[in-house]
């Protein structure tokens, strides 16, 4: 069973850049190939994909946030990383990150979330 | 982009069966992978490629997919399915999800 939690600040200021990590318990870090995903959610919304890694360190990217994401895994910490660049009060939301066996398509396990505030 | 369409809401009387509907282009031809979502909760995914559950989800919960809509079926309703359901695919190297649908049980 894979384990998921976000950890990161709960404020940023306008046109900072909003950085959380993902760490992750279970074996699947040295088990497998997974894809490492980083999806949010603002208040009272639907959710959103920022985007996703590979074990190998491939990444694909949502085209509407493409230009300030940046996500990277530590292989040697069992956690990944996701960098969003001159954040703005619409950048506001839960932020989760999830994973899914290699192949697979849908988002297994996730974490519980973490609330990122854009404000000043 | 790809889109998926789902309704808003549905509501579905206790015991009864609820229906929500994904619409897509050619779904039918993708996978999806469906998630309920209670409120302060993260997701927990439900059906994957179409119709398959997860370990711990239980059988009256089932999915379909084909032609233009892929569907999630609910059996024998209860207060507890209350919550607000995702569908999702994989296209063109990004995850969609669909706008949600909100599930009251009547």
């Amino acid at each position: 069973q894979v384990q998921l939690q976000e950890s990161g600040p709960g404020l940023v200021k306008p046109s900072q850049t909003l950085s959380l990590t993902c760490t992750v318990s279970g074996d699947s870090f040295s088990s497998g190939s997974y894809y490492w995903s980083w999806i949010r959610q603002p208040a009272g919304k639907g959710l959103e994909w920022i985007g996703r890694i590979y074990t190998s360190g491939r990444t694909n990217y949502n085209p509407s946030l493409k230009s300030r994401v940046t996500i990277s895994v530590d292989t040697s910490k069992n956690q990944f990383s996701l960098k969003l660049s001159s954040v703005t009060a619409a950048d506001t939301a839960v932020y989760y990150c999830a994973t899914a066996p290699g192949g697979r398509t849908s988002l297994d396990y996730w974490g519980q979330g973490t609330l990122v505030t854009v404000s000043s | 982009s790809y889109e998926l369409t789902q309704p808003l809401s549905v509501s579905v009387a206790l015991g009864q069966t609820a229906r929500i509907t994904c619409g897509g282009n050619n779904i039918g031809s993708k996978s999806v992978h469906w998630y309920q979502q209670k409120p302060g909760q993260a997701p927990v995914l439900v059906i994957y490629s179409d119709g398959n559950r997860p370990s711990g989800i239980p059988e009256r919960i089932s999915g379909s997919n084909s032609g233009n809509t892929a569907t999630l079926t609910i059996s024998g309703a209860q207060a507890g399915d209350e919550a607000d359901f995702y569908c999702q695919v994989w296209d063109s190297n990004t995850v969609v999800f669909g706008g949600g649908t909100k599930l009251t049980v009547l």
